[in-house]
């Protein structure tokens, strides 16, 4: 099974409508981000997150919200998609730390389309 | 802030030879670390290689390795022997030496492997 999970994996939204996307990890780690991916952009970091009660606005958050409801859950929000908001997004996972516990893990994306 | 520039948006290779692509970044930081991303079209991120600014060896992963030019800011990915696999789009990253493991990413290459 892999580590970090995000679901949907796609998903087409008119404008106006309130989405969230969910992502869950099973490493154990305690920070916890999200990205967003525009061609040419590469990725850019809208929210992240040290542990539970530890958020953080990221470059790009305008916009979005984000939830930890736990040490593995980390849930983005758009309230009011917009067609801009078109994009792939992205969460990742790190452990605190030194050596490689600087990687960060990926989930496999979501595809967002409003339309 | 820290911004990350790859100046070649898309490149292609014959099977088998050698290609080079190309990272530059601007921090004030000494110490910080950089990294390649690979995105085949799973849209899966892969981590290829890592570099720590503060170890003058270049870094090596079987076929890939790096030149990394401290002075030059500098951070440039060699894929030796190229294969169709290799085939992906590819982010170079920084990291400073914050408390987050925050990412800074390049805008990406598309590189294509031609048999």
């Amino acid at each position: 099974d892999a580590d970090v999970t995000q679901t949907p994996r796609n998903r087409i939204t008119k404008t106006g409508k309130r989405i969230m996307l969910e992502c869950s990890q099973t490493k154990g780690h305690d920070r916890m981000y999200w990205y967003r991916q525009d061609p040419g952009l590469g990725l850019r970091l809208i929210y992240y997150s040290f542990d539970v009660k530890d958020i953080n606005k990221g470059e790009i958050s305008d916009g979005y919200s984000v939830s930890r409801q736990a040490q593995a859950k980390f849930s983005l929000s758009l309230e009011s998609a917009i067609p801009n908001q078109t994009a792939l997004y992205f969460c990742a996972t790190s452990d605190r730390g030194q050596g490689r516990s600087y990687e960060q893990y990926f989930g496999p994306g979501t595809r967002l389309t409003v339309t | 802030a820290q911004t990350v520039t790859q100046s070649q948006p898309e490149m292609s290779v014959q099977e088998a030879e050698t290609v080079t692509l190309s990272c530059t970044y601007d921090t004030s930081e000494n110490n910080y670390y950089l990294f390649w991303y690979k995105q085949p079209p799973s849209r899966q991120m892969i981590l290829v290689i890592r570099q720590e600014a503060y170890k003058q060896q270049n870094a090596t992963e079987n076929r890939f390795s790096v030149n990394f030019q401290k002075a030059a800011k500098s951070f440039s990915l060699k894929i030796s022997d190229s294969q169709l696999g290799d085939t992906a789009m590819y982010f170079c990253a920084f990291m400073g030496n914050n408390a987050g493991n925050m990412l800074t990413f390049g805008g990406g290459t598309r590189l294509m492997v031609k048999p």
